[in-house]
């Protein structure tokens, strides 16, 4: 099973600072990975897949980069409605399809 | 607009078979996979398998294969979730979810059901 490792568990920033999260694969996942956004009390939603592309609907302030086991979404300039935990997810093998344990993006 | 739509919270006990349901509207059902993924009080996400309604292909993640059944009602466009006996370790959120290509099951999938709390409990 790959794992996905996210870093860091919590992040706190202000809104207007750029985001930084990452999303490290125990073994390479080639591009096949994606970003989801949950809130509070809400399902997932996809924001990046295939490692760079924005899902329908997404602000483009999100962006997304890597390939192989290193990845990174970057929220170029943080809206109060960013605030949220954010899962990567890998899908280079069905069926071990896995998510990372997530990130804690909070207001400081 | 593409929905889906599942149904309520469930309280059940140990034991107790239930079936959850996930509805799907705003796109032709029997083209898209349906997966499910369980997310535990506190914790992170996990795939437990994908469905495909238009003839029903199944397909299981390790970890849910013999524990769960999944399946579809294409007259209905409709997706379920069944178990047949609880335990207090299935307590957590289910949502359903669509593959975002069609006919292709290994995929990413989105949009979400609004998700369906199971809390079994003696």
């Amino acid at each position: 099973e790959i794992v996905l490792t996210q870093s860091p568990a919590t992040l706190s920033l202000s809104p207007g600072e750029r985001a930084t999260l990452s999303c490290r694969a125990s073994q390479s996942v080639s591009s096949y990975l994606a970003w989801y956004q949950q809130k509070p009390g809400q399902a997932p939603r996809l924001l990046i897949y295939d490692a760079s592309n924005r899902a329908t609907g997404i602000p483009a302030r999100f962006s997304g980069s890597g390939s192989g086991t290193d990845f990174t979404l970057t929220i170029s300039s943080l809206e109060p409605e960013d605030f949220a935990v954010y899962y990567c997810q890998q899908r280079s093998n069905w069926p071990l399809w896995t998510f990372g344990q997530g990130t804690k993006l909070e207001i400081k | 607009e593409v929905q889906l739509v599942q149904s309520g919270a469930e309280v059940k006990k140990p034991g107790e078979s239930l079936k959850i349901s996930c509805k799907g509207s705003g796109y032709s059902f029997t083209s898209y996979w349906i997966g499910w993924v369980r997310q535990m009080p506190g914790k992170g996400l996990e795939w437990m398998g994908i469905i495909y309604p238009g003839d029903s292909d199944t397909r299981y993640s390790p970890s849910f294969q013999g524990q769960v059944t999944i399946s579809a009602d294409k007259s209905i466009s409709t997706a379920y979730l069944q178990w047949s006996s609880l335990k207090a370790s299935d307590t957590a959120m289910y949502y359903c979810a669509r593959s975002i290509a069609a006919a292709d099951p290994y995929n990413w999938f989105d949009p979400w059901g609004q998700g369906t709390l199971v809390t079994v409990s003696s």
